[in-house]
């Protein structure tokens, strides 16, 4: 079955500093690709997505690329900022229900 | 925007007590879903429903059931919680633009 991976957390930056979250997936055809964020006592918000291969989904500083030969969607943003401090949720979807397939997280604590 | 309002933001009950986690939302999705989310795991699907009185099993339904009556209202019930049921419990619902969450209810089972 479909299956998304991504780094285990925490990560821990200082602001101001590049970030990289790894996200890579098992899945046949062509699925679409999503990364949610989930601040602190709240809900899942879709932060960006792409839908087809070599697309970049990008929102609030953050971008992503759909790169269908290493299956992969690595979440990137050039300066982080305290705000930015959440946990971060790779995800696909890849049938007709509309189902999504998360990663298992990844925490991102931005320091001052 | 869509709201989806879950009654509870934490809730503490007993072992082989029975739970009720309530879902509602604002607008008129037919789609609605319970997903259950652990650290490092992820969030895994239980149940979902496509309209109401209809109903689909996730990836891990077992001690669940739902209950969808109304088109607006999707509940989650554990019919005798247990320890291993702890966790955070997001409910979702599936409009053409994506995905709306609620903000969780957070059950401890003791």
């Amino acid at each position: 079955g479909d299956s998304v991976t991504q780094m285990e957390g925490p990560v821990t930056l200082s602001e101001e500093a590049f970030l990289t979250i790894n996200c890579t997936y098992t899945a046949t055809g062509y699925p679409s690709l999503f990364w949610y964020v989930q601040y602190p006592g709240e809900g899942l918000q879709l932060l960006l997505k792409a839908t087809k291969a070599d697309d970049k989904g990008s929102n609030k500083g953050f971008e992503a690329t759909y790169r269908k030969e290493t299956t992969s969607f690595h979440l990137e943003k050039g300066s982080v900022q305290v705000s930015d401090s959440a946990v971060y949720f790779c995800a696909l979807n890849n049938n007709a229900g509309n189902m999504l397939t998360f990663g298992g997280g990844t925490r991102l604590m931005v320091k001052p | 925007d869509v709201k989806v309002t879950q009654s509870s933001r934490y809730l503490v009950k007993r072992t082989g007590e029975k739970v009720f986690l309530e879902c509602v939302q604002d607008m008129d999705h037919e789609n609605m879903f319970w997903y259950r989310q652990d650290p490092g795991l992820g969030l895994r699907l239980i149940y979902f429903s496509y309209d109401v009185k209809m109903k689909e099993k996730g990836d891990i339904p077992e001690g669940y059931s739902v209950s969808r009556e109304k088109k607006e209202r999707f509940s989650l019930i554990l019919e005798s919680a247990s320890t291993n049921q702890t966790s955070m419990y997001l409910c979702a619902t599936l409009r053409a633009s994506g995905y709306t969450f609620g903000s969780g209810t957070r059950l401890t089972v003791v």
